[in-house]
């Protein structure tokens, strides 16, 4: 079964760049999907295929997918931001989530 | 404006078989493209797909719980059910149901979710 890899922890100082990874086997042919979740609270969709926000998410988020990794990069972080990040994708008629990335603003 | 809600047991034996409901509004299941799918969360746990269900009745699994799970939909009330027999405490989550547009797509609109605990 297909696998996703996310590191369990990034931290990012208040206005700077954070990126949080999803690692899986040629990630970069699939469409990629980004959740955030806040404690308590439904995820919410991010980032989809790969690069496409929904409409009401920041531009500050923003997401690449290539090779082996994809990528969700939050520009200027926020307090706001922090929460729990997972990936997802569709791989032989199976939706496959991360095992999530919790996000912390410094 | 989608939304949908989860509603159901909070509280199951072991052994017994969960039932819980989705209705949601703002969409139909009749349209094309369109499917609802379930994922739950254990406490302080990572997101686990279950099932999904399309607006042609196609219906997809996690093979991991595919014995255990029956998922349906009744188009007129708006509704999707998911079943899942012989329930465990290693079950207790948050159970969500999620709307999505199209195949392949993302879960664009999701339910409050809904607590299940598995207890004698």
């Amino acid at each position: 079964s297909y696998e996703l890899t996310q590191p369990l922890s990034v931290s990012v100082a208040l206005g700077q760049t954070a990126r949080i990874t999803c690692g899986g086997n040629n990630i970069g042919s699939k469409n990629v999907h980004w959740y955030q979740q806040k404690p308590g609270q439904a995820p919410v969709l991010v980032i989809y295929r790969d690069s496409n926000r929904p409409s009401g998410i920041p531009e500050r988020f923003s997401g690449s997918n290539s090779g082996n990794t994809a990528t969700l990069t939050i520009s200027r972080a926020q307090a706001g931001d922090e929460a729990d990040y997972y990936c997802q994708v569709w791989d032989s008629s199976t939706e496959v989530f991360g095992g999530g990335t919790k996000l912390t603003v410094l | 404006q989608i939304t949908l809600k989860e509603s159901g047991p909070t509280l199951v034996k072991p052994t017994q078989t969960l039932t819980l409901t989705c209705t949601f509004s703002g969409f139909s299941l009749s349209t094309s493209g369109v499917g609802v799918g379930w994922i739950r969360q254990p406490p302080g746990k990572a997101l686990e797909w279950l099932a999904l269900i399309y607006w042609n009745d196609d219906k997809r699994y996690s093979p991991s719980l595919k014995s255990r799970l029956t998922i349906t939909k009744d188009t007129s009330k708006n509704q999707v059910v998911l079943t899942m027999t012989n329930m465990d405490p290693v079950d207790t989550a948050t159970y969500y149901c999620a709307h999505r547009k199209d195949y392949f797509g993302a879960f664009d609109i999701w339910g409050q979710g809904t607590m299940v605990t598995v207890s004698s």
